[in-house]
């Protein structure tokens, strides 16, 4: 059973445009969810993450927003540029125990 | 600078042939994990630890072994490498507490001949 469920696999964006990754859960104890940023030749980076006791958190063009309710969270990069092409994982643990990573999002912005 | 270094980057090898993929970080995280990752991005958990002398196999099932002599050091060892065993494997560590995110190494790219 997929514990974190991330949509979509790849993505085309516009240069400027607003790139939206979803990602689902399923455990309820799960009070930390991490969005990581990997570049080719790299290992993921953490980009930026949120607890659930708030809907939002933006830091610079990027910004995480969390449903508690529908226990999903989506990650939107605002003017998107031809640097944040990478691949994006979601992310979600309970405690200090093991995060558990999404499968990923190829994400390419057009010049 | 609080860093995780994998050792080597590149490493191309023969079949049969034991090798050694090194980590180190300098932060003092007692967590430490290695993951796989396929060629479709996915990353799989085959191995990890939580202090000194404490190893746990993870949810992918893997050949390879690990240990954990010193906090700093968790290598990986392949004892017979097989074409199958290519692929990138990341290190990483985790800081004490729940709101900690992992620190990735930047990988070691594993080619099996």
């Amino acid at each position: 059973q997929q514990q974190v469920k991330q949509s979509p696999q790849s993505l085309i964006v516009q240069k400027g445009g607003i790139s939206i990754i979803n990602c689902a859960y399923e455990n309820t104890a799960f009070d930390y969810f991490p969005w990581y940023q990997q570049f080719p030749g790299k290992g993921p980076a953490l980009l930026i993450a949120i607890r659930p006791d708030v809907s939002e958190k933006k830091e610079g063009r990027f910004t995480i927003s969390f449903n508690k309710s529908a226990k999903q969270f989506s990650l939107h990069i605002m003017d998107s540029q031809p640097g944040d092409s990478a691949t994006y994982f979601c992310a979600a643990s309970k405690g200090d125990d093991k995060i558990i990573f999404g499968k990923g999002t190829r994400l390419h912005i057009l010049p | 600078e609080a860093d995780i270094y994998q050792t080597p980057r590149y490493l191309v090898i023969g079949t049969g042939k034991k090798i050694t993929l090194e980590c180190s970080q300098t932060m003092g995280h007692d967590k430490m994990y290695w993951y796989q990752q396929d060629p479709g991005m996915e990353l799989h958990l085959i191995h990890y630890s939580y202090g000194v002398n404490s190893t746990e196999k993870g949810d992918l099932s893997s050949e390879s072994t690990v240990s954990r002599i010193r906090t700093e050091h968790f290598p990986l060892t392949l004892e017979s490498a097989r074409p199958s065993h290519t692929s990138q494997y990341l290190c990483a560590s985790r800081g004490q507490g729940r709101f900690y995110g992992y620190t990735f190494g930047s990988g070691t790219r594993l080619t099996v001949v």
